[in-house]
């Protein structure tokens, strides 16, 4: 049973550029969250997707966007990158009408911006 | 306002000896207290869960925490720590589903043979 994947698992770009990171949720699992994590620091909370809408999200800026597939899979799309948004970038699968779902993170995309 | 607060930026222990992670939280309803953990180059694994009921929760690894709501704790131990255990550590509390979960800054643990 594949777990959470993430693609892809390194990328450099470039400030005022756009990027698509990719998240396929495990199997079984129809929500999934997404979190940025900046060197030294824990996750911080983006967004959810859940049913392909965004349930609830985080204090995070317009720039960052995101969709849900009808196959649960997600995309997280960052547009006009600044440096400070260079960081692990997680994705976290979990049954959504699951009371107290317990999240399964992938390995990340790493994101630089120079 | 709702916060985790981990003391520890770093511990180091022998392998062999005991120990103690702490993590403070500060949230308005009945909070949600996860504990997870991160190696180098990989994303973060549950240790351990709790949401009601027996305040002592037993989780994987060895790992176990107590939570303490009238000190507002959910600290991690371990009785005998590996080398493998090296890693950082995730203090986490969130609501029913795990959307809006809010993390600690972590604590990384160095384990000296």
């Amino acid at each position: 049973d594949a777990g959470v994947t993430q693609s892809p698992t390194h990328l450099i770009k470039t400030r005022g550029q756009q990027v698509t990171l990719r998240c396929s949720p495990k199997s079984g699992h129809d929500t999934v969250s997404w979190y940025q994590q900046a060197l030294g620091q824990g996750p911080q909370f983006i967004f959810q997707y859940y049913e392909e809408e965004e349930r609830q999200r985080g204090n995070f800026p317009d720039r960052f966007s995101g969709h849900q597939f009808p196959n649960y899979s997600s995309e997280l799309n960052v547009n006009a990158l600044w440096l400070g948004d260079s960081a692990l970038y997680l994705c976290a699968s979990s049954i959504g009408s699951s009371q107290g779902g317990t999240q399964y993170f992938g390995p990340g995309t790493r994101l630089l911006v120079l | 306002a709702q916060s985790v607060t981990q003391p520890d930026i770093h511990i180091t222990v022998s392998e062999g000896a005991s120990l103690e992670l702490r993590c403070n939280y500060s949230y308005g309803a009945t909070p949600y207290l996860f504990w997870y953990v991160q190696s180098p180059g990989q994303g973060l694994q549950l240790l351990l869960k709790y949401f009601s009921g027996d305040t002592l929760v037993q989780g994987i690894k060895g790992f176990e925490a107590e939570f303490k709501r009238s000190q507002s704790s959910f600290n991690l131990r371990k009785p005998s720590v590996h080398w493998s255990d090296a890693a950082e550590y995730f203090c986490a509390v969130g609501p029913t589903g795990g959307f809006k979960t809010i993390f600690g800054a972590g604590t990384r643990l160095f384990v000296k043979a």
